[in-house]
């Protein structure tokens, strides 16, 4: 099965400006979520969607958002850019809703703002 | 609210020699655990989970409910085994996992 994809792969975008991310998960997967990397934070948890319902939210300011489609394909969107919000966008698809099974992590979508 | 703590940023040992590579949780309930590994311009994935109770790669690790630790371990580190390593926690809440602040071991030959 091919792995979860995201894109962009590299974006650079200015303060102010809005951002969406794209991410396909694992054929099947119908669990997708979204993890933010910084390099002072570590990995943080946004939010996870589920059957196109979000299932829980971490704690980010309402500048994000996201939303499941039907075919389980996810994206993210940023408003009001922040210099802040520049980081590494992880996405992580899981065939389940549950933890205990395991997430597939994607490459991740380098987002730099200025 | 629930928190993972890996006190070692860096871990340096030699090849041949034994790692532990320590993670403390807190949370009042029941967390599953998980160590995740992420290679040299790899992805970041599941090395094992607590449940499993799994060795994998000859990598072990023991959830200690009383000291609320998770600490993994291999009695002979190989080279291979340089990565960053992250010790990760959910609760019964879906897909919502806490990582710890990530582990980078070094084997040197």
């Amino acid at each position: 099965k091919a792995g979860v994809t995201q894109t962009p792969r590299y974006l650079i975008k200015t303060r102010g400006q809005q951002v969406t991310l794209s991410c396909s998960p694992i054929s099947g997967h119908r669990s997708v979520s979204w993890y933010q990397q910084t390099p002072g934070q570590g990995l943080q948890f946004l939010f996870e969607y589920f059957s196109e319902t979000q299932r829980n939210k971490g704690n980010f300011p309402g500048r994000f958002s996201g939303r499941q489609f039907s075919n389980s394909r996810s994206e993210m969107n940023v408003s009001t850019l922040e210099l802040g919000d520049s980081a590494l966008y992880l996405c992580a698809s899981s065939p389940m809703g549950r933890g205990t099974y395991e997430q597939y992590f994607g490459p991740g979508t380098r987002l730099t703002v200025t | 609210a629930q928190r993972v703590t890996q006190p070692e940023k860096l871990l340096s040992v030699f090849k041949g020699a034994p790692v532990e590579l320590k993670c403390n949780y807190s949370y009042s309930g029941s967390p599953e655990l998980f160590w995740y590994v992420q290679y040299s311009r790899q992805r970041l994935q599941l090395l094992l989970r607590h449940i499993s109770r799994e060795s994998i790669k000859g990598f072990t690790a023991d959830l200690n409910k009383g000291e609320t630790s998770f600490h993994l371990k291999k009695p002979f580190a190989q080279e291979e085994d340089s990565a960053m390593y992250y010790c990760a926690l959910t609760f019964n809440a879906g897909n919502m996992l806490t990582f710890g602040g990530g582990t980078r071991l070094m084997v040197k030959p």
